[in-house]
């Protein structure tokens, strides 16, 4: 089966300007999830989805991210405006059965 | 919340020897503990996982183990080899669609 597809790979852009990641699940995945990485770190949960509903935001900086999660499907993260801290790579998982997490190769996110 | 600290941060073997990470955990309600395997470049991949009815689980050469009085688990690789070499993050949850909180990681070198 095809694999969880983030794009883009890499994205390098300065503090203040905004981003926006895109993941495509793998097919009848219902629960997905954003992690953020920063280098050295283990993985941090942003938020989940189940289906188009959001599970758990509670570590989502709200006043600059957003995420959405269209006919419960694919996903898009936005980061608006980027602060140097957000340098990190953007990891996107889905799950059917919840222990079985498939994560994406990611997005290395630099900001300058 | 949950807090989970992973030792060592980095791990020198020879080739054959074994390899042992531990991890400890905070919150006692937490009862599923994945491990993850994550190559560069790419995302964390699960190798194995136990819940906390089983105090040691065994898959080839990787096997877990659990102690829930002492809120501690640990990773066994034997006979690594140089395609074990990553960076190996353990995980704690209170399953379900809980959230998975991962350690910080240990980047296990093999030398052949």
């Amino acid at each position: 089966e095809a694999g969880v597809a983030q794009s883009p790979r890499y994205k390098i852009i300065e503090k203040r300007q905004s981003v926006a990641f895109w993941c495509n699940p793998i097919s009848g995945h219902a629960t997905l999830y954003w992690y953020q990485q920063i280098l050295g770190q283990g993985p941090k949960l942003l938020i989940q989805f189940q289906n188009n509903g959001v599970v758990d935001d509670s570590q989502l900086p709200k006043d600059r991210f957003s995420a959405e999660r269209l006919k419960g499907v694919d996903s898009t993260l936005k980061i608006q405006p980027a602060k140097l801290e957000d340098s990190a790579v953007y990891l996107c998982a889905s799950s059917l059965e919840w222990r079985f997490y498939t994560f994406g190769s990611g997005t290395r996110l630099t900001v300058v | 919340g949950e807090n989970v600290e992973q030792h060592p941060s980095t791990l020198s073997v020879q080739e054959g020897d074994s390899a042992v990470i531990k991890c400890t955990y905070s919150d006692s309600a937490s009862n599923y503990f994945p491990w993850y395997k994550q190559e560069l470049g790419k995302g964390p991949q699960l190798i194995i996982d136990i819940r906390s009815n089983v105090g040691e689980k065994k898959d080839q050469r990787i096997a877990v183990t659990l102690n829930k009085t002492a809120k501690h688990f640990s990773l066994h690789i034997t006979e690594t080899q140089p395609e074990d070499s990553a960076v190996y993050f353990c995980a704690a949850s209170t399953g379900g669609y809980q959230k998975v909180t991962f350690g910080t990681g240990t980047k296990l070198q093999v030398i052949p």
